[in-house]
């Protein structure tokens, strides 16, 4: 099972700042890699796919990076409704698709 | 625009059964394979199961082969997720997933709680 570890756990910054979030993979992935928003009572929303390509209607101030093992989820300048816990996961390993454990960005 | 909505969940005793229900709309649903994935606050996000648009395959978790049987009927654009033996650990938020290539589409998610 490819195990994916993100850090840090909770990461703690205000409007404006630039959060950085990262992802390692015990295994390469590629760039099969994806991020997740998801809020309090909310499903996970996706973010990211394939390390770097925005999903439809995410905001450009989001960005990935990374191939193999180790990726990166940039948010340019935090806006309020950016706070929220996010997930990667991969899916390289079809259908049997592993997340990780999350960071949760605070104010 | 995209629709999952799950229905079924809530309290079961442990051993017994539960069937889950996903209607989906505004997608052509047997071109996709649909997926079920669950949440707890110990084990985080966890893929179930997952089946082909045909519905000829499907795939199961470790933790859920031989007590969990997934299904879909195109007629109707739903997907089922039926569990039996339940144990505790199978206590989780229960969501239905699109894929295409990733989780696309999420539903809104259904409680499954079991507890004597």
């Amino acid at each position: 099972e490819i195990v994916l570890t993100q850090s840090p756990a909770t990461l703690s910054l205000s409007p404006g700042e630039r959060a950085t979030l990262s992802c390692r993979a015990t295994q390469s992935v590629s760039n099969y890699l994806a991020w997740y928003q998801q809020k309090p009572g909310q499903a996970p929303r996706l973010l990211i796919y394939d390390a770097s390509n925005r999903a439809t209607g995410i905001p450009a101030r989001f960005s990935g990076s990374g191939s193999g093992a180790d990726f990166t989820l940039t948010i340019s300048s935090l806006e309020p409704e950016d706070f929220a816990v996010y997930y990667c996961q991969q899916r390289a390993n079809w259908p049997r698709y592993t997340f990780g454990q999350g960071t949760k960005l605070e104010i | 625009e995209v629709q999952l909505v799950e229905s079924g969940g809530g309290l079961v005793q442990p051993g017994g059964s539960l069937r889950l229900s996903c209607a989906a709309s505004g997608f052509s649903f047997n071109s996709y394979v649909m997926s079920w994935v669950r949440q707890t606050p110990g084990k985080g996000l966890e893929w179930v199961s997952s089946i082909t648009g045909s519905g000829e395959t499907t795939f199961y978790a470790d933790s859920v082969k031989g007590r969990f049987t997934i299904s879909r009927d195109n007629s109707k654009d739903t997907l089922d997720l039926l569990m039996s033996s339940l144990r505790g650990d199978d206590t989780a938020i229960y969501y239905c997933a699109q894929e295409a290539g990733t989780y696309t589409s999420w539903g809104q998610g259904t409680l499954v709680t079991v507890s004597s």
